[in-house]
C-alpha cells in the first residue's frame, strides 16, 4: 500500500520526555504538513514543508519541531514544552504547495500521557 | 479571522432521504472549499472541491459568496455514505496550501 505511513499507530510520552512521530510518503510530493486533531475540533496546522531543508510554522507550532532532511520524511517531535499533548496527530502530503492542491493522509498517530 | 463553521456534530438520517451537511465559512477575500472525508477505518480523502464544481458519489456543493456557505448535499442518501465529512477552507493569500478545518459532521445513514 503506497502512499503516506506513519508510525506508531499508538504513543506513549511520559512526563518531560521528548517523542517523535514518524511520517514517510512513496508518493514524490514536494510539500507535506502535519495537523493536531482534537476531539469536536478540527484539524490545526502545526508545522508545514514546501521542499526539502524547509519548513514553515502553522497555527500552533509552541512546542513541537520538524525536520524536512529527505523529500520522503517529515517526522514531528513534540518536545516537553508541549503541556497538552495528547491528541490524534495526522501527517500530509500534496504535490506542491498551491492552495488548491488535494492532501493525502496518512492514517494518524494517537499521543497519549502517562 | 479565518474560520468554518460545521454546526450539526452529527446527522442521522434513513436510507433514501436526502441530505444536507451545512459548512459555513468566515473569510474576507475569494476562498477555494473543499469537503474531506473519512470513512470508517480509512484515512482522511478528499471528496471534493468547488472550483472542480463536480458530483462525487452523488453529492455537490454549491458556493455561495452572500451566504458564505458551502453545503454539501445529496438527494438519496446511501448507507455506505455514512462517514465523517470536514468542510476545508483554503485562503488564496498566503503562498501554500494551508488548509481550514471544521470540527466535522458525523452522517450516519440508518437502512
Amino acid at each position: 500500500d503506497g502512499g503516506i505511513t506513519q508510525s506508531p499507530k499508538y504513543l506513549f510520552r511520559k512526563e518531560g520526555q521528548n517523542v517523535t512521530l514518524s511520517c514517510e510518503q512513496n508518493l514524490n510530493h514536494d510539500a507535506m504538513y502535519w495537523y493536531r486533531q482534537d476531539p469536536g475540533q478540527g484539524l490545526r496546522l502545526i508545522y508545514y514543508s514546501q521542499i526539502v531543508n524547509d519548513f514553515q510554522k502553522g497555527d500552533i507550532a509552541e512546542g513541537y519541531s520538524v525536520s524536512r532532511e529527505k523529500k520522503e520524511s517529515f517526522p514531528l517531535t513534540v518536545t516537553s514544552a508541549q503541556k497538552n499533548p495528547t491528541a490524534f496527530y495526522l501527517c500530509a502530503s500534496s504535490t506542491g504547495a498551491a492552495t488548491n492542491e488535494k492532501l493525502f493522509f496518512g492514517s494518524g498517530t494517537q499521543l497519549s500521557v502517562l | 479571522a479565518q474560520r468554518v463553521t460545521q454546526p450539526e456534530k452529527l446527522l442521522s438520517v434513513f436510507k433514501g432521504a436526502p441530505v444536507e451537511l451545512k459548512c459555513n465559512y468566515s473569510y474576507s477575500g475569494s476562498p477555494e472549499l473543499f469537503w474531506y472525508v473519512q470513512y470508517s477505518r480509512q484515512r482522511l480523502q478528499l471528496l471534493l472541491r468547488h472550483i472542480s464544481r463536480e458530483s462525487i458519489k452523488g453529492f455537490t456543493a454549491d458556493l455561495n459568496k452572500g451566504e458564505t456557505s458551502f453545503h454539501l448535499k445529496k438527494p438519496f442518501a446511501q448507507e455506505e455514505d455514512s462517514a465523517m465529512y470536514y468542510c476545508a477552507l483554503s485562503p488564496i493569500s498566503g503562498g501554500y496550501n494551508k488548509l481550514i478545518f471544521g470540527a466535522g459532521t458525523r452522517l450516519a445513514v440508518h437502512p
